[in-house]
């Protein structure tokens, strides 16, 4: 069955240090990948995406992640987060059927 | 900037009442989504249009929820009578054919039912 998870519910990083949240997936083909951000309040705003290619991929707002196929893993990363950070992040991989399998989304704290 | 739009914002109803929640998509996309999104069940699929027909509705409680799209341009989402669990924010998303499935979400509509 296809199924994203992303195994950390909260994580917690200083403003000004590195940032790497955790997404593996299930699925039978080529996956095309997503990461979407949620500010609070906000809808979900898409950050990058995978459909082939470069395994690696930037984002917006300086986001970046990386595909690994034999791990089924597309982390995401920021090299140095700021306060404005903080929000929820949800991986995503494209279903056959024009929709999305969504990850539950990990909460980023970000500590002053 | 082409945006997905949602009308009311913020809705607060008794319960009982019907409430409409509208979503226009971006112009050109063909696909539309209605999500629910709660603390405690995340984020839901509640049904999906391509080219306004209905492909999956499964998501729906179907004896109080109806979603519609009656043109390109606008998706309604419809609950009558609503109930106080019906408590959530509701998001409408956008897609094209050509996007590889990249969804384009609106503001949501956040609704309280007292």
């Amino acid at each position: 069955a296809q199924s994203v998870t992303q195994p950390d519910i909260h994580i917690t990083v200083s403003e000004g240090a590195s940032l790497e949240l955790r997404c593996n997936y299930s699925y039978g083909a080529t996956p095309y990948l997503f990461w979407y951000v949620q500010s609070p309040g906000q809808g979900l705003q898409l950050l990058l995406k995978y459909f082939s290619g470069d395994t690696l991929v930037q984002g917006i707002k300086g986001f970046e992640a990386e595909f690994k196929r034999s791990q089924s893993s597309f982390n995401l990363r920021k090299p140095s987060v700021h306060w404005s950070d903080a929000a929820e992040y949800f991986c995503a991989v494209g279903a056959s059927n024009y929709q999305l399998i969504w990850g539950a989304g990990t909460k980023l704290i970000i500590k002053p | 900037d082409a945006r997905v739009t949602q009308t009311p914002r913020h809705k607060v109803t008794e319960m009982g009442q019907e409430v409409t929640m509208r979503c226009q998509p971006i112009l050109g996309h063909n696909t539309v989504f209605w999500y629910r999104q709660t603390m405690m069940q995340g984020l839901e699929l509640l049904a999906y249009f391509r080219n306004r027909a209905p492909l999956d509705d499964s998501g729906m409680p179907k004896d109080r929820f109806s979603a519609e799209m009656p043109d390109a341009t606008l998706a309604t989402l419809k609950i009558q009578p609503s109930e106080p669990r019906d408590s959530a924010v509701y998001f409408c998303a956008s897609a094209s054919s050509g996007g590889g499935g990249t969804q384009y979400f609106g503001p949501g509509t956040r609704l309280t039912v007292l």
